[in-house]
């Protein structure tokens, strides 16, 4: 019973691409993320939705495009993927903003 | 700007020693949160304290926290291999709004 799924786990694609990552939590918590976590390990926040709308945008570009149909999924499309895009990405829940978090198991994109 | 930052960047340490790892930030906050990662998977939450407390203990864990100087230590006593794992230490920012986690310390126990 995964927490926060998360779809494909490994993701190999060519440059100019788009591609998605799906993502699922059955906790039941109102608030929804995507993270980015680069080679060096940093993890940066990308996207927070709370109750279906968006509350953080970090000025990522647009070609990065979060939907979430409902407050239990978080969906990110990916536009003309490139290069510098390759990166694990984690999509997360928490009951409210700031709380503990509960990470997915990540998504490893590769864009070639 | 980065919100937390841990020190040392990596540690490798024998069985049985204790892991410490400190955290620095910025801005004044609610809460601070560690989080351990293993290598291929994500985030797990280990321990929360919230900025009234100054310490709190969770099994083989004890994590202190002093608002006056912006840091937080987490200390893993008597490690185990099964310890070996990056660990993140995140606070909730000015805002309250969301996590900011830090560069992480990358933990080696050796058996």
């Amino acid at each position: 019973d995964t927490a926060v799924s998360q779809t494909p786990k490994y993701l190999v694609t060519q440059m100019g691409n788009d591609k998605s990552i799906k993502c699922e939590q059955n906790l039941g918590h109102d608030t929804m993320y995507w993270y980015k976590q680069d080679s060096k390990k940093f993890l940066k926040i990308m996207f927070s939705y709370n109750n279906k709308e968006l509350i953080i945008n970090e000025t990522v570009p647009n070609r990065f495009s979060p939907k979430s149909p409902d407050k239990a999924h978080l969906n990110l499309h990916i536009n003309s993927l490139e290069l510098g895009d390759s990166a694990v990405y984690f999509c997360a829940s928490s009951q409210a903003s700031g709380n503990t978090i509960y990470f997915g198991e990540g998504s490893w994109l590769t864009v070639v | 700007s980065q919100q937390g930052e841990e020190d040392p960047q990596a540690l490798s340490i024998q069985e049985g020693e204790n892991a410490t790892m400190n955290c620095s930030y910025k801005t004044s906050i609610n809460n601070l949160q560690w989080y351990r990662q293993n290598s291929g998977r994500g985030l797990v939450h280990l321990i929360l304290i919230r900025s009234n407390e100054r310490e709190k203990h969770s099994g083989r864990l004890r994590v202190t926290l002093d608002t006056s100087k912006k840091s937080s230590s987490l200390l893993i006593t008597a490690s185990r291999a099964a310890d070996t794992a990056s660990y993140f230490c995140a606070t909730d920012g000015e805002y309250g709004n969301k996590l900011v986690f830090g560069a992480g310390t990358i933990l080696r126990v050796k058996s």
